[in-house]
C-alpha cells in the first residue's frame, strides 16, 4: 500500500448528504482506478481514469455517483445524496501503465470506510 | 465479465499447518494476480502470474498456475498468525484493459 493515498480514511454522512473521497496515486503513476468493497464481499471494479480522462466507467452506478482525476490535485469520488445501501469501503489503485503495456498489477491505498446514518 | 471462484471461503487453523487456497475460473486468465487484505486495510499484491505452469514462490507462500491458465493456488507452509488474513485473487476484467475482476477471498484465521 506504501504511497497510494486516500482520506479521509473514515467518512459518517447522513442520508441525502454529499461524500467527496480524494486519492493521491503513488509518484509517477498517471492510471488510478476506484473499486468498492461491501461487507464481507470481494472488490468491485467502479472507474478508470487517466489524467483529465474517463476510460472506463462501466462499474459505476448510472446515477449519484461521479469521479474525476484532474491535471492537478487528486483523484476525486463523488457521491451525492448519499443513501445506506453506499455503505462500503471505497478504495483507490493506481498503476504506472496503461491498458495497451499488458502490465495489470495495482497498488492499493488503505481505503475510505463510508458509513451513512 | 470472468467469474472468479475461490475456495474455501473460511478456513481456520492451527499456527504451523499446511494449507491451499484455489482460484478458478471457467475462462482462460490473461494473468492472475494475488493479493492479502488485512482489517481495515487495502489489498497488497503478492504475485502476478502469468505463464501457464508457472510456480512462484515468496517464503513460506507457493503460488501456482495452472497449465491452462484456468486455475491457480496458494499454498502456505507452517502457516503462521500473521498469515491471518483475506486472500484474493484477481485478472484482468474480461481479458481486457486494466481493470481487475476479484474473486470473493479465502478468509483465513490462524490460532496460535
Amino acid at each position: 500500500n506504501a504511497g497510494v493515498m486516500q482520506n479521509p480514511r473514515h467518512l459518517v454522512r447522513r442520508r441525502g448528504q454529499e461524500a467527496r473521497l480524494r486519492c493521491s496515486p503513488m509518484k509517477g503513476h498517471s492510471h488510478v482506478y476506484w473499486y468498492r468493497q461491501l461487507p464481507e464481499e470481494g472488490l468491485k471494479f467502479m472507474v478508470y481514469l487517466q489524467k483529465e480522462n474517463i476510460i472506463d466507467e462501466s462499474g459505476m452506478p448510472k446515477e449519484r455517483f461521479s469521479a474525476e482525476f484532474p491535471k492537478e490535485g487528486p483523484s476525486i469520488l463523488r457521491i451525492q445524496q448519499v443513501v445506506r445501501g453506499d455503505s462500503a469501503a471505497y478504495f483507490c489503485a493506481s498503476s504506472p501503465l496503461g491498458a495497451t503495456s499488458g502490465s495489470y498489477e495495482q497498488y492499493f491505498g488503505p481505503g475510505t470506510r463510508l458509513t451513512v446514518t | 465479465t470472468q467469474l472468479l471462484e475461490q475456495s474455501p471461503q473460511f478456513l481456520s487453523i492451527q499456527e504451523g499447518e499446511n494449507l491451499t487456497v484455489y482460484c478458478n475460473s471457467s475462462s482462460v486468465f490473461s494473468s492472475l494476480q494475488w493479493y492479502r487484505q488485512e482489517p481495515g486495510e487495502g489489498p497488497v499484491l503478492l504475485v502476478t502470474v502469468v505463464t501457464g505452469g508457472e510456480v512462484k514462490k515468496l517464503k513460506r507462500l507457493t503460488f501456482q498456475f495452472g497449465d491452462a491458465r484456468k486455475d491457480s493456488s496458494l499454498h502456505i507452509t507452517a502457516a503462521q498468525t500473521g498469515d491471518t488474513g483475506l486472500y484474493l485473487c484477481a485478472s484482468p476484467y474480461n481479458n481486457a484493459g486494466n481493470m481487475l475482476t476479484f474473486g470473493g477471498g479465502t478468509r483465513l484465521m490462524v490460532k496460535p
